[in-house]
């Protein structure tokens, strides 16, 4: 069946680096969507890409979605301690419950 | 105030009994949804339902029950068929694309 899979699984960086997390996928995406989920919390939806090549932006994230629709990227510019938690994109195939990658973890110090 | 309400936060269980989580939502949302999460595993469905008295299974099934009597309650029941219960559950519900989660419950079978 599909994948979604994310990388890396974690990441550590120091306050105001920037920081990358990677969703790619075995066949054609649908939409995309990202969700965070702070550590003992939830996940909380932050976008839904769908376009080829669509660029969104919310302050210093920045999403993206493939030429192929087969991968997808959030970027964060000069990370903050209120940014950790993990990142989860979800391909949402219409007719069908989401299809998480397994996250990136990201853990940042000050 | 609207959301979905998971209950309890905190759930134990002696090997063997069967457990029901409860799960409700006044979003007024078709479709609700349960996954497991375990560390470093993502998000993995169990169960979804798109509409009252229908619902289907997800990727790990076995050892779990659903029903969907009401809109607004979507209960899991763990079995004592489930090898490894002791995970972190998540109830969701959506409308159009985007999903709501639950604060959810952190089962741990004794």
């Amino acid at each position: 069946g599909q994948q979604v899979m994310q990388i890396p699984q974690y990441q550590h960086v120091q306050e105001g680096e920037d920081f990358t997390t990677y969703c790619n996928s075995s066949t054609t995406l649908s939409n995309i969507q990202w969700y965070k989920q702070r550590p003992g919390g939830h996940p909380v939806f932050l976008i839904q890409l769908v376009k080829s090549g669509e660029v969104k932006k919310q302050k210093r994230l920045t999403f993206q979605f493939g030429e192929a629709k087969k991968n997808s990227s959030l970027h964060i510019t000069a990370t903050q301690t209120t940014d950790v938690g993990t990142y989860f994109c979800a391909d949402n195939q219409a007719g069908t419950a989401l299809i998480f990658g397994k996250g990136t973890t990201l853990s940042v110090s000050s | 105030d609207g959301g979905i309400t998971q209950s309890p936060k905190y759930l134990f269980r002696k090997e063997g009994q069967n457990v029901t989580l409860s799960c409700e939502q006044n979003l007024n949302h078709d479709a609700m949804y349960w996954y497991r999460q375990d560390p470093g595993q993502g998000l993995r469905l169990i169960y979804y339902s798109q509409i009252v008295n229908d619902f289907q299974k997800g990727d790990i099934a076995e050892g779990y029950s659903v029903s969907r009597e009401k809109k607004e309650s979507f209960p899991l029941t763990v079995t004592s068929a489930q090898k490894n219960p002791t995970a972190f559950y998540l109830c969701a519900s959506s409308r159009a694309d985007t999903q709501y989660f639950g604060p959810g419950t952190r089962l741990t079978v004794l």
